[in-house]
């Protein structure tokens, strides 16, 4: 079966500094992968998705980006944070079957 | 785009009730699942669905997808205090495609009064 990492766990970052989240699977080979970001008591907003490697769509217009450089990894990035990009972010992997799972989650505040 | 849309938003019951809740989409899905979420953790898949009219059980849970393929709802049967949580459904085209976003819904917050 396959297992979802992301890290850091937990990140507190300055406005203006960049962000790297990171997210690789085990267990699988050519996944589907995609990035959700969960504001406090809020649901699942689909920010990006990827069906190979260095293919990316994105979902919202947004100060982050996302890459797949491996077929198993999945990268959020951004240049310059926001106050408004504090949030729960959560990678997730679809299998064969249509199912989605999800990793740990990262949770960033931004100062 | 599509949207999903789950009612209630919350319910508060007490311990030993039946729970129903339900997830409409403006769109056709050929895929519907159903999660919970526990604070500060991911998602847990609970139950995946893929034809039309499929009704499956996991344990104390039931879920069912509509005829029209636009609709879910779960049960959960004679409810614990560890069915509180956030319940999420989900739903995408089913296959692997370049197109293949999975969307979901806002959540029914659950709290059981014991």
């Amino acid at each position: 079966s396959q297992t979802i990492h992301q890290w850091p766990a937990t990140l507190v970052q300055p406005v203006g500094s960049p962000l790297s989240l990171e997210c690789t699977v085990e267990g699988t080979s050519n996944p589907n992968l995609y990035w959700y970001r969960q504001a406090a008591g809020r649901g699942l907003q689909l920010l990006f998705y990827s069906v190979g490697i260095g293919q990316i769509s994105s979902e919202v217009p947004q100060n982050l980006s996302a890459s797949r450089p491996q077929d198993r990894q999945f990268i959020l990035s951004s240049k310059k944070l926001l106050l408004s990009d504090s949030g729960f972010y959560l990678c997730a992997c679809k299998h064969d079957t249509g199912e989605l799972f999800f990793g740990e989650g990262s949770r960033l505040t931004v100062l | 785009g599509q949207q999903l849309n789950q009612s209630p938003q919350s319910m508060f019951i007490q311990e030993g009730e039946d729970v129903s809740m339900n997830c409409t989409s403006s769109s056709i899905f050929n895929t519907w699942l159903w999660y919970k979420q526990d604070p500060g953790e991911g998602p847990v898949l609970l139950i995946a669905l893929y034809k039309a009219g499929e009704l499956t059980s996991n344990g104390r849970l039931t879920a069912q997808f509509g005829i029209t393929r636009k609709d879910s709802f779960l049960n959960i049967s004679a409810s614990i205090p560890s069915d509180v949580g956030i319940y999420f459904c989900a739903g995408h085209p089913g296959r692997k495609t370049s197109y293949d976003k999975v969307i979901f819904g806002p959540g029914t917050s659950l709290s059981v009064i014991p």
